[in-house]
């Protein structure tokens, strides 16, 4: 395995049309984020699950974000009628839960660009 | 709401030279961790260290030091022997006790001159 990996890496779309982003996470991390960060800042959590569960969403995903993770497996994140503010890279992370402590480990991302 | 500050856009260093990259974080936990993460240019974002606030000692991993004042909930990131290739974006990054979603500073670049 090497590592978590994120389809496509690039993806220029005009506003109001959807996009679909898949990550694919290490094998056996039960956790799995997704992250969005814009030009100069750092990462902003969106959500994340803990095996198929979506435990958490951030206030940043409005209606038109929806995330998934049939299985526990991979996850897709769908954003419906794009606007340009949603331009970002979007980071997908996943880790092992054991214990207190659990290490993210990060995919390189998708960037969206919203025409 | 947690937050985390890196006051530091910019710093640059001479290679083998030592570097320090400031952050400071606002939580009322009590239970939480601190992190910093390297982020090349076009490439994935890894993990350089982690320090668990319970701690005193400062985590090390070779070149790479922490200075942790709980106290003054400031998190400082030292480089010794800069080399070329830790030319990157830097990010502190926090986590509660529970430990899931990371709140991340606005990063820091490093340029390492030869």
């Amino acid at each position: 395995d090497t590592g978590v990996s994120q389809d496509p890496r690039h993806k220029i779309t005009k506003r109001g049309q959807n996009v679909t982003f898949r990550c694919d996470p290490i094998s056996e991390h039960n956790r799995l984020y997704w992250y969005r960060q814009t030009l100069g800042q750092g990462p902003e959590f969106l959500t994340y699950f803990q095996n198929e569960a979506q435990l958490e969403k951030s206030r940043l995903l409005s209606d038109r974000f929806s995330a998934e993770r049939p299985k526990g497996s991979f996850s897709t994140l769908e954003i419906q009628r794009t606007e340009q503010g949603d331009s970002a890279m979007y980071l997908c992370a996943s880790s092992l839960a054991v214990g207190l402590y659990n290490e993210q480990f990060f995919g390189p991302g998708t960037r969206l660009t919203v025409l | 709401a947690q937050t985390v500050t890196q006051s530091q856009p910019e710093m640059s260093v001479q290679e083998a030279e030592t570097v320090t990259l400031s952050c400071t974080y606002d939580t009322s936990e009590s239970d939480y961790y601190l992190f910093w993460y390297k982020q090349p240019p076009s490439r994935q974002m890894i993990l350089v260290i982690r320090q668990e606030a319970y701690k005193q000692q400062n985590a090390t991993e070779n070149r790479f030091s922490v200075n942790f004042q709980k106290a003054a909930k400031s998190f400082s990131l030292k480089i010794s022997d800069s080399q070329l290739g830790d030319a990157a974006m830097y990010f502190c990054a926090y986590a509660g006790g529970s430990n899931y979603k990371l709140t991340f500073g606005k990063g820091t670049l490093l340029t390492v001159n030869p």
